[in-house]
C-alpha cells in the first residue's frame, strides 16, 4: 500500500543535540512537508519541498534544516538551535490541493 | 487575531447525535475548504474537500461553506463512537498555496 512512513514514533534528545527525524513516501508525490503540532495549536509549517533538491522556509523553520536529494525522502534535522522542540512532528505529502495532503503517523519528540 | 479560529472543545456527544464543528477564518481570499479527522497519537487524514460556497455531503458527512460570513461547518449524522477523535478545518487562497490550519476541536461520543 501506499503511504508515508516518519520514524522514529518516539524520539527523546538531550539538550544541544541535533536529531533527525526520516520521512519517506512512496506516492509519488512531488510535494512534501514538515508541520510540527502543540496542544492548542494549529499545524505549523516548518519546510516544504514541492521538487527535487529544492525547499523553502515555512512559518517556524529556525532551528530546523532539511534536505530533498530524493523524491521520496525528506529528513527534517532538529538542531540543537531550536529553543523548544518538544512537540509532536508531522510530515506530508501531496500531488496538489484537491487531493489534500497525505499525513504520516508522526514523530513525538521530547527533550530530556 | 488568528486566520483560524476553531472552538477546541473538548466536545461531547451521545451515541446518534448530529455534531456541528465549525471553523472561522479572516482571510476572504480563502477558496479551498477542508476538514481532517485526527485520531490520537495519528496523522490527520483527509475527510471533505470543497472549493468556494455550497455544500458537500459523503455519506454521514456534510461540509458547509459559506463565504459571506467567513465561516464553515462540518456535520456528522448519526455519530458513533468511531467519529471520536480531532477535527482539524484548513484553507488555503490557491489549489498550490499554502494551507492554513485550524487549531482543532476534539469530539468525543459517547455509547
Amino acid at each position: 500500500d501506499g503511504g508515508i512512513t516518519q520514524s522514529p514514533k518516539y524520539l527523546f534528545r538531550k539538550e544541544g543535540q541535533n536529531v533527525t527525524l526520516s520521512c519517506e513516501q512512496n506516492l509519488n508525490h512531488d510535494a512534501m512537508y514538515w508541520y510540527r503540532q502543540d496542544p492548542g495549536q494549529g499545524l505549523r509549517l516548518i519546510y516544504y519541498s514541492q521538487i527535487v533538491n529544492d525547499f523553502q522556509k515555512g512559518d517556524i523553520a529556525e532551528g530546523y534544516s532539511v534536505s530533498r536529494e530524493k523524491k521520496e525522502s525528506f529528513p527534517l534535522t532538529v538542531t540543537s538551535a531550536q529553543k523548544n522542540p518538544t512537540a509532536f512532528y508531522l510530515c506530508a505529502s501531496s500531488i496538489g490541493q484537491r487531493d489534500g495532503y497525505t499525513f504520516g503517523s508522526g514523530t513525538r519528540l521530547t527533550v530530556v | 487575531q488568528k486566520e483560524v479560529e476553531q472552538d477546541p472543545g473538548p466536545l461531547s456527544v451521545p451515541e446518534g447525535a448530529i455534531v456541528s464543528l465549525n471553523c472561522t477564518y479572516s482571510n476572504s481570499a480563502f477558496q479551498y475548504f477542508m476538514w481532517y479527522r485526527q485520531y490520537s497519537r495519528k496523522g490527520p487524514e483527509l475527510l471533505m474537500y470543497t472549493y468556494s460556497s455550497g455544500n458537500k455531503e459523503d455519506g454521514r458527512f456534510t461540509a458547509q461553506v459559506d463565504k459571506s460570513s467567513k465561516y464553515i461547518s462540518l456535520f456528522i449524522r448519526d455519530s458513533q463512537p468511531s467519529d471520536s477523535a480531532t477535527y482539524l478545518c484548513a484553507m488555503s487562497a490557491t489549489s498550490y498555496d499554502k494551507v492554513i490550519f485550524g487549531p482543532g476541536t476534539s469530539l468525543s461520543v459517547i455509547p
